[in-house]
């Protein structure tokens, strides 16, 4: 069984960029949440998607976007990246969207912004 | 608000001591609580989760927690500590809504002298 995957593992750009990355869920899973941790920090919940639709957004800005396909995996976008967004960007998917499901994290993506 | 507190940002315990990281919670209804654990470089990995029933809760490498509903407390302990357990500690609540969201603790790191 595959667990979580992200890509890519590190990333640079340079602010006002536009960042995309990408998550592929375990087998079996249809939802995805997307997490950002700052250094020292514990993670953050950004948004989640179910089955396609957004189900949920944390306090982010809608600068911060996402897709979710039809194999369930996933993208965050990010547009006009700020000095504040490097971090270390955590994918996690479950089963479903309940709160008793398990999130199986992804290693995560460190987005360094110059 | 629902929020965590890990007031230890920082432990060290020797090798075989015992160990126990605290966690505070503040939450509105019956909390969903869950300890994950994040080595260097990699995801975070599910300890043990809550959700009812017995209040000592039992989860994979010797990690045991209690939850205490009168001191909001979830407290991690380990009888006996190993090198390989040195890595971050991030206690979670999760949110009870549709999302499942985690709300996490800002982290205890612990580190262990030979």
């Amino acid at each position: 069984e595959t667990g979580v995957t992200q890509s890519p593992t590190h990333l640079i750009k340079t602010r006002g960029q536009q960042v995309t990355l990408r998550c592929s869920s375990q087998s079996g899973h249809n939802t995805v949440s997307w997490y950002q941790q700052a250094l020292g920090q514990g993670p953050q919940f950004i948004f989640q998607y179910y089955r396609e639709e957004e189900n949920g957004r944390g306090n982010f800005p809608p600068r911060f976007s996402g897709l979710q396909f039809p194999n369930y995996s996933s993208e965050l976008n990010v547009n006009a990246l700020e000095l504040d967004d490097s971090a270390l960007y955590l994918c996690a998917s479950s089963p479903t969207s309940g709160a008793t499901d398990t999130q199986y994290f992804g290693p995560g993506t460190r987005l360094t912004v110059l | 608000a629902q929020s965590v507190t890990q007031p230890d940002i920082h432990i060290t315990v020797s090798e075989g001591a015992s160990l126990e990281l605290r966690c505070n919670y503040s939450y509105g209804a019956t909390p969903y609580l869950f300890w994950y654990v994040q080595s260097p470089g990699q995801g975070l990995q599910l300890l043990l989760k809550y959700f009812s029933g017995d209040t000592l809760v039992q989860g994979i490498k010797g990690f045991e927690a209690e939850f205490k509903r009168s001191q909001s407390s979830f407290n991690l302990r380990k009888p006996s500590v190993h090198w390989s357990d040195a890595a971050e500690y991030f206690c979670a609540v999760g949110d009870a809504s549709n999302t499942g969201k985690l709300i996490f603790g800002q982290g205890t790191t612990l580190q262990v002298k030979p």
